[in-house]
């Protein structure tokens, strides 16, 4: 069935560096590919979406990448801030019409060390 | 202002309590959705309206009934609580069903004893 997937269920970066968020996902059909950012108490905000047949797109201060060969998604946030400390999901949708229907991975913790 | 409103925030009932949450929003968005987060933050789609017409309905139970009296608002009415139903509850709005931007309300906390 259809899934998405984190590496890494917790990162931990130091103020000012890069950070990388991983996600894996299996459905070939999906269309878009989202990042939502959920800081402690609040509801999912939208980051950024990628289209599928796009490899990379650039917002301010984060960056997508998609890799469709391997199935492999990525969310680079440049220098990274204490206001960046949440957890990251990626999501997909499942190609089966226009519902919008998300599925959601298991989400990464961002912390960010000052 | 605020955008997408959810009330109550938090929710504490007994078990086979019949309970409602309600959500609004005013961003004159025609697609709503209610989602389930559970204790390890997973989050998963429950139903979704597009103009007071249900178009996502995933597996759940019976107990659960959503309800759009107008494209501003869904309801969603639990009935028979159990304890699995623990969770938080969030409320989303897009434009339409397929603009990925989702925006969420600020969640409820619902715990079953």
């Amino acid at each position: 069935g259809e899934s998405v997937g984190l590496h890494l269920p917790t990162l931990s970066v130091q103020e000012g560096d890069n950070s990388i968020i991983n996600c894996a996902y299996s459905n070939s059909a999906s269309d878009y590919f989202i990042w939502y950012k959920q800081e402690s108490g609040k509801g999912p905000q939208f980051i950024i979406d990628i289209r599928s047949n796009m490899d990379k797109r650039q917002g301010q201060r984060v960056t997508v990448l998609l890799n469709k060969t391997v199935k492999h998604l990525s969310l680079q946030i440049a220098a990274t801030q204490p206001g960046d400390s949440a957890v990251y999901f990626c999501a997909d949708t499942p190609g089966s019409g226009n519902t919008g229907k998300l599925i959601f991975g298991q989400g990464t913790t961002l912390q960010v060390k000052p | 202002d605020t955008a997408v409103s959810q009330t109550p925030k938090y929710l504490v009932t007994q078990m086979g309590n019949d309970k409602s949450i309600k959500c609004e929003q005013n961003l004159g968005h025609d697609t709503m959705y209610w989602y389930k987060q559970d204790s390890k933050k997973f989050l998963k789609i429950m139903f979704s309206y597009n103009n007071k017409e249900l178009i996502i309905n995933e597996t759940v139970p019976n107990r659960f009934s959503p309800k759009s009296p107008d494209k501003a608002h869904l309801n969603l009415h639990i009935n028979s609580l159990e304890l699995g139903d623990s969770a938080v509850y969030f409320c989303a709005s897009s434009i339409t069903p397929d603009n990925y931007e989702q925006y969420f309300g600020p969640g409820t906390r619902l715990t079953v004893t």
